[in-house]
């Protein structure tokens, strides 16, 4: 069955640092989204891609926050100045867009540590 | 915006004990519901969905009913098994608002399953 891959599983920084969180999201679909939880708390959305633009964003997606396709398969979180508020699982998900109702396949996230 | 709201956990059963978690919802359009369920130290894998009012999702002895006039997504197990322990979240997506709409989670409810 396909499936999303994020790398690293866990990645631990210094604080201002940027960090660069990997996801191949399934081949055959079109839209990419980025997901946070904090330790304990709901799961947040970040943002969405489409058409190698965002579509929708929160508010947590300030400027400190990038999105990135850079070829066919890779789809990319970057946080330019890491703060420790930022320690937190992230999640990459991928769907179709709507032809099964939207469903969103979730990879096994990127814990990200923030020291 | 769209909200979603479900019970508080977390909920200790024992083996084959009958399991329900509230789930209700607040959205300005058409929704579409979830559930997703979340193994320890795993990413969210999709349990179930229904995509209008009275389907009726199943899966792996799991059932939820999208109802419209109460705006509710309770989840209900007869029998429960030590391996359904996991974080159970509702979430719903308006794909009338766009395709490929960003997923609005619950905030989990962790069930216990003691043999």
């Amino acid at each position: 069955e396909p499936e999303v891959t994020q790398t690293p599983s866990h990645q631990v920084t210094q604080m201002g640092q940027e960090v660069i969180l990997r996801c191949v999201p399934i081949s055959n679909h079109l839209y990419f989204y980025w997901y946070r939880q904090i330790l304990g708390q709901k799961v947040e959305f970040l943002v969405s891609f489409y058409n190698n633009e965002i579509s929708e964003k929160s508010e947590i997606f300030d400027d400190q926050f990038s999105v990135e396709r850079p070829d066919g398969s890779n789809f990319t979180l970057k946080i330019r100045s890491t703060k420790l508020e930022d320690s937190a699982m992230y999640f990459c998900a991928s769907s179709d867009g709507g032809i099964s109702g939207n469903i969103q396949y979730f990879g096994a996230g990127t814990r990200l540590s923030v020291l | 915006g769209d909200s979603v709201t479900q019970m508080e956990g977390p909920v200790t059963l024992s083996e084959e004990a009958f399991l329900t978690i509230n789930c209700t919802y607040t959205a300005t359009g058409y929704p579409s519901l979830f559930w997703y369920v979340q193994y320890p130290g795993e990413g969210l894998q999709l349990l179930l969905k229904a995509t209008k009012a009275d389907d009726k999702g199943s899966n792996k002895g799991f059932e939820a009913t999208y109802r419209k006039e109460t705006t509710s997504f309770h989840l209900e197990k007869g029998s429960v098994q030590v391996s359904d322990s996991a974080v159970y979240f509702c979430a719903l997506s308006d794909l009338s608002k766009a395709a490929g709409n960003k997923l609005t989670f619950g905030g989990g409810t962790r069930v216990l399953v003691k043999p």
